[in-house]
């Protein structure tokens, strides 16, 4: 089944913890992406990856590192999480991020670090 | 100001109503435009892309309109299995670049 998954789904942590959430798809995907989502805000992109060893960031990339080895896995890694990354977390694949490729969503991480 | 902006609704129609969203955008983020729909908190799943002619899909139906810089969602016949939040997307003159409105609420009542 082509899928995006996500682990963990849920994760409760404390500030300045180091944490990575993992992402894997198996669908041969070009594009990754990572969001979060939060209230009134909506899904905003934090970095992305356009293949193997290429990444640039998004609108919202302070506090958050990614890692793109393998074109199948796009970890992302939070080295000091703070309170403020409490949030809804996405990652997205697409083909070859070009035209209006549809992006498939893995199920989301829920954080919250207090 | 926000690339993409929606109306956060909720928009409460009866079953077999047909609501219309709009959303807006700007300049950065203006090169295609799609509709996701998503499931209370679950992941957001393509609805539609929107080409520049306007394109229907089912009951669904996206326009665009460069000159005034918005998109539209048009559902006619609403279900209630159509009850969820819509989201408008956009991609920016960097291709990789996504802008995600916050989404409109639409609730579909017996």
């Amino acid at each position: 089944e082509a899928q995006v998954t996500q682990n963990p789904r849920y994760l409760i942590t404390v500030t300045g913890k180091k944490l990575t959430v993992t992402c894997s798809q198996n669908m041969n995907h070009e594009y990754m992406s990572w969001y979060r989502q939060d209230p009134g805000l909506g899904l905003r992109q934090i970095y992305y990856s356009m293949n193997v060893e290429v990444t640039d960031k998004g609108d919202v990339p302070e506090g958050y590192k990614v890692s793109r080895k393998e074109k199948r896995n796009f970890p992302l890694i939070l080295e000091s999480p703070s309170p403020n990354q409490t949030s809804l977390y996405f990652c997205a694949s697409s083909l070859a991020g070009f035209g209006t490729d549809t992006q498939y969503f893995g199920p989301g991480t829920r954080l919250t670090v207090l | 100001r926000k690339e993409v902006e929606q109306d956060p609704g909720p928009f409460n129609v009866p079953e077999g109503a047909t609501v219309a969203f709009n959303c807006t955008y700007s300049n950065s983020a203006s090169q295609s435009f799609f509709w996701y729909r998503q499931d209370c908190r679950k992941e957001p799943k393509l609805l539609m892309s929107v080409y520049s002619s306007g394109n229907e899909d089912g009951r669904f139906t996206a326009q665009l309109n460069r000159a005034s810089q918005y998109i539209s969602l048009l559902i006619r016949d609403s279900k209630l299995s159509d009850s969820a939040t819509y989201l408008c997307v956009a991609r920016g003159y960097n291709f990789n670049k996504f802008y995600f409105g916050s989404g409109t609420k639409l609730n579909v009542k017996p």
